[in-house]
């Protein structure tokens, strides 16, 4: 099945910064990698997502990259504020659903 | 808005009772799931459901059971519940087939079991 894995575990990052986080999947039919942010005390919310035709898409300060080749997709957010604190999930289609990663607490700095 | 609903956001039950988690969404999705999210493990699928009376089985299914009987109401019943069902239990739903459709989550109930 698809295996999903996300890394780092956590990250800590100074305001202003960026952060970089790393899925890699394992089918390589899958063919859609949405991102979700999860907020304390609130469920996931989708943030930014990419498709297989496409390398790159950038949404203000977020930005998703996907190399088919590799099977491995990151999420990097420019310009970090302290509402970007927050627990972020990668995911990959598999059969019907989606599979999880295990998650990334970012935490931002002031 | 889409909004996903769930009955409670704390829960306290003892071992062996029998436990009930309703979610409730208003955008008229077909699609429903329940999720267990554990720190380090992410999210795992319990159960979803494509239609009304549909359901299907995901990752960790032993322990749970789930009920569908209109398409805007998913209930996640735990039979008897174990210590080893505390967690925090999240619903979501999307639009139609297929899984290129956001998924919208609910507040999340987080269950403990004594």
């Amino acid at each position: 099945g698809e295996n999903v894995e996300q890394h780092p575990s956590t990250l800590s990052v100074q305001e202003g910064d960026s952060a970089v986080i790393k899925c890699t999947y394992s089918d390589s039919a899958s063919n859609y990698f949405p991102w979700y942010k999860q907020e304390l005390g609130k469920g996931p919310q989708l943030i930014i997502d990419i498709r297989s035709n496409v390398g790159e898409k950038k949404d203000q300060r977020i930005a998703v990259t996907l190399n088919k080749t590799a099977k491995h997709f990151s999420l990097h957010i420019t310009e970090t504020q302290p509402e970007d604190s927050a627990v972020y999930f990668c995911a990959a289609p598999w059969n019907n659903d989606m599979r999880f990663g295990a998650g990334t607490r970012l935490t931002v700095k002031p | 808005d889409v909004k996903v609903t769930q009955s409670s956001r704390y829960l306290v039950k003892r071992t062996g009772e029998k436990v009930f988690l309703e979610c409730v969404q208003d955008m008229d999705h077909e699609n429903m799931f329940w999720y267990r999210q554990d720190p380090g493990l992410g999210l795992r699928l319990i159960y979803f459901s494509y239609d009304v009376k549909m359901k299907e089985k995901g990752d960790i299914p032993e322990g749970y059971s789930v009920s569908r009987e209109k398409k805007e109401r998913f209930s996640l019943i735990l039979e008897s519940a174990s210590t080893n069902q505390t967690s925090m239990y999240l619903c979501a739903s999307s639009l139609g087939q297929g899984v290129h459709n956001e998924q919208f989550f609910g507040p999340g109930t987080r269950l403990t079991v004594l």
